[in-house]
């Protein structure tokens, strides 16, 4: 029974570097959203990707991210040249569609900038 | 703008000490509320999605309602493995808005 996948839990890099976290959906799901958990805060949206298409990337930041969701494989959430201010959870959901379905989300990575 | 509102921010119940969180929201379009359970360290559980006014749904000690403009999680009779935060949103088109929580601890 294989839930929404995500790795690596935790992840730590240093200003500068590349990070990129991995999701994969539940069996069957095809949509994909990627949120931002900071504490005390809410989830915030980043971007929600179909295979092969981003559907809405309007909470993504302009520079330094980028998603894919590629027709084989995970989704992956691509942040480069990281900073202090990056440092937070990073969530994936799934859902079977566009109808009326909950998101499914997977346990996070949670991204440490040194 | 779409927003959503969760209160209180933290709970403290003895075991046995029924009570009810709130969600409220002002959403044009609105496509299902649902709540959603989080333990330290882990993604969202989802528990119910509602659709509209009236609708209830109940899991174990948990029963959600709806109204037009807000949603009650209500918890009876809860043990300390109900502690927990709780989570709602609100989806609107493609997007999911989530509130910040109510953090609920359970004393036995």
């Amino acid at each position: 029974n294989a839930g929404v996948m995500q790795n690596p839990r935790h992840l730590v890099r240093r200003r500068g570097q590349e990070a990129r976290l991995r999701c994969s959906p539940m069996k069957g799901h095809s949509h994909v959203y990627w949120y931002r958990q900071l504490p005390e805060e809410g989830l915030k949206f980043m971007v929600y990707l179909q295979k092969e298409n981003i559907i809405d990337e309007s909470g993504m930041p302009k520079e330094r991210f980028s998603a894919e969701f590629p027709k084989e494989g995970p989704s992956i959430l691509r942040i480069q040249q990281v900073v202090r201010g990056d440092s937070a959870a990073y969530f994936c959901a799934s859902s079977a569609g566009t109808g009326d379905f909950p998101l499914h989300f997977g346990n996070g990575t949670r991204l440490t900038v040194t | 703008e779409d927003q959503v509102t969760q209160s209180p921010e933290a709970l403290r119940l003895q075991e046995g000490e029924s009570s009810s969180l709130n969600c409220s929201y002002t959403v044009s379009g609105l496509r299902g509320l649902f709540w959603y359970r989080q333990d330290p360290g882990k993604g969202p559980e989802f528990l119910f999605t509602l659709y509209s006014a009236g609708e209830e749904k109940e899991k174990e000690r948990l029963k959600a309602t709806l109204t037009k403009k807000e949603s009650f999680l209500h918890i009876t009779a809860p043990k300390p493995e109900d502690s927990a935060t709780y989570l709602c949103a609100v989806r609107t088109g493609n997007q999911f808005y989530f509130g910040t929580g109510t953090s609920l601890t359970v004393i036995p």
